[in-house]
């Protein structure tokens, strides 16, 4: 089974300022989807930025970037100029790509909460 | 367009009793999930639905919980009896019909379930 693991249960940053949210997974398999995923309080998660296993090119999304190292099973987030608006609770999240019946499933990892200060 | 909704987004019951969280994915999705999030604790999966037929339910707790999705559209997930570890929040999500691609989940705002 996999699993994934938010090491960070609380982490801040000063607003304009660059930070590093953590995420390790144990898997298997080759093939396989990575997801960051955004809780803003009081509301529905959406997604932040997507990465698939076989590509080797980071994913980036405007100001979110990930660094994934698929040797050390490492998939962090880079927020670059945070802003208020960033303060959420984030997690990384894994999906197989290989078929089967559990093809739909997300395992999540922990969380870890973003305090962005002005 | 509408985003996946939930209803109630608050319950609070007591041991024994019953209590049925209700989701409508967005419209033409086929496929629906759900999970659970128990506090201080990772989001976990429950179950899939594509359309009206169960994909994957490795993640149902127990026979206490019974999800349906009659005609496709929306779902229930009915607890009975209601225990104490079954409180926390509830989410539903829900996706076009994928394939095997790198498609995005959309997530409803949550059901809280406190069980007293």
């Amino acid at each position: 089974a996999q699993t994934v693991t938010q090491s960070q249960p609380e982490m801040s940053v000063q607003e304009a300022e660059t930070v590093t949210l953590s995420c390790t997974y144990d898997t298997s398999e080759s093939d396989y989807y990575l997801f960051w995923y955004k809780q803003p309080p009081s509301r529905q998660m959406i997604l932040v930025i997507r990465q698939e296993a076989y590509k080797q090119q980071n994913a980036t999304e405007n100001r979110f970037s990930v660094n994934f190292q698929k040797a050390a099973k490492s998939f962090s987030l880079k927020i670059s100029d945070s802003q208020l608006g960033d303060a959420a609770m984030y997690f990384c999240a894994y999906r197989s790509a290989s078929g089967g019946t559990s093809y739909g499933k997300l395992t999540f990892g922990q969380g870890t909460i973003l305090t962005v200060h002005p | 367009e509408a985003g996946v909704t939930q209803f109630p987004s608050h319950s609070v019951i007591e041991k024994g009793q019953t209590v049925t969280l209700r989701c409508d994915p967005i419209s033409g999705h086929d496929n629906l999930y759900w999970y659970r999030r128990v506090m201080g604790k990772e989001i976990k999966f429950l179950l899939h639905f594509v359309k009206e037929s169960k994909q994957d339910e490795s993640g149902m707790p127990n026979n206490r919980f019974l999800a349906e999705r009659t005609g496709g559209t929306y779902s229930t997930l009915k607890v009975q009896p209601a225990e104490l570890e079954d409180s926390g929040v509830y989410f539903c999500a829900s996706s076009p019909q994928p394939g095997q691609g790198i498609y995005e989940q959309y997530f409803g705002p949550g059901t809280r379930l406190t069980v007293t």
